[in-house]
């Protein structure tokens, strides 16, 4: 368990909805990041937040948006889904320093969109 | 922008034998870390080994090393004495200043009894 929580686990939806996916980081930690893991686009890096703040954005589509609010728990929405992006959603948490700091991931969130 | 590539998308290995699994990266950056990523079906995603660039001793774990080329490059991940639990996907892994993963493509290793 590497103390990193996302919910929901699976997640079934339709083409055209919008879904929020939740991460709790590990106790302490201030930097959240976002992963996408598709068949065809492999894991791609989303978005990366430090103690509310964005701090750096990787191939995250327009209609995906993200925030993490001051206890530290972080939000993935996603909308007007499409059925390419069905896909395993990883959260990721790390320390306090830029140094040196290991990734600690999440179980991931399975999002189907039929 | 980096790149990390895995040559080989599926590999088989003996249960007790050795197996070398590649990766080549791509980076103008001199400071970075690497890292090898096994993903078992449960999709969990857990750290086996890293690697810091300005270090020139290559990282073990237990049953598993590195070899770091940092001149060509080139990121391998040696498990030795296989077991059937190292069956999974592995990813390599390149974490720039930024602390952002950029991943490989994985290779899926089979072990036989």
């Amino acid at each position: 368990d590497s103390g990193v929580t996302q919910t929901p686990k699976h997640l079934i939806t339709a083409t055209g909805q919008r879904v929020t996916l939740r991460c709790s980081p590990r106790s302490g930690d201030l930097s959240v990041y976002w992963y996408q893991q598709s068949l065809d686009q492999g894991l791609q890096f989303l978005i990366q937040y430090y103690n509310g703040e964005e701090r750096a954005k990787g191939n995250i589509l327009e209609r995906f948006s993200a925030q993490q609010f001051p206890d530290l728990h972080s939000e993935l929405n996603l909308s007007s889904l499409e059925l390419g992006d069905s896909a395993l959603y990883f959260c990721a948490s790390s320390g306090a320093g830029l140094a040196d700091n290991e990734q600690f991931f999440g179980p991931g969130t399975r999002l189907t969109v039929l | 922008a980096q790149t990390v590539t895995q040559s080989q998308p599926e590999m088989s290995v003996q249960e007790a034998e050795t197996v070398t699994l590649s990766c080549t990266y791509d980076t103008s950056e001199s400071d970075y870390y690497l890292f090898w990523y096994k993903q078992p079906p449960s999709r969990q995603m857990i750290l086996v080994i890293r690697q810091e660039a300005y270090k020139q001793q290559n990282a073990t774990e237990n049953r598993f090393s590195v070899n770091f080329q940092k001149a060509a490059k080139s990121f391998s991940l040696k498990i030795s004495d296989s077991q059937l639990g190292d069956a999974a996907m592995y990813f390599c892994a390149y974490r720039n200043a930024g602390n952002m993963l950029t991943f490989g493509g994985g290779t899926r290793l089979m072990v036989k009894p």
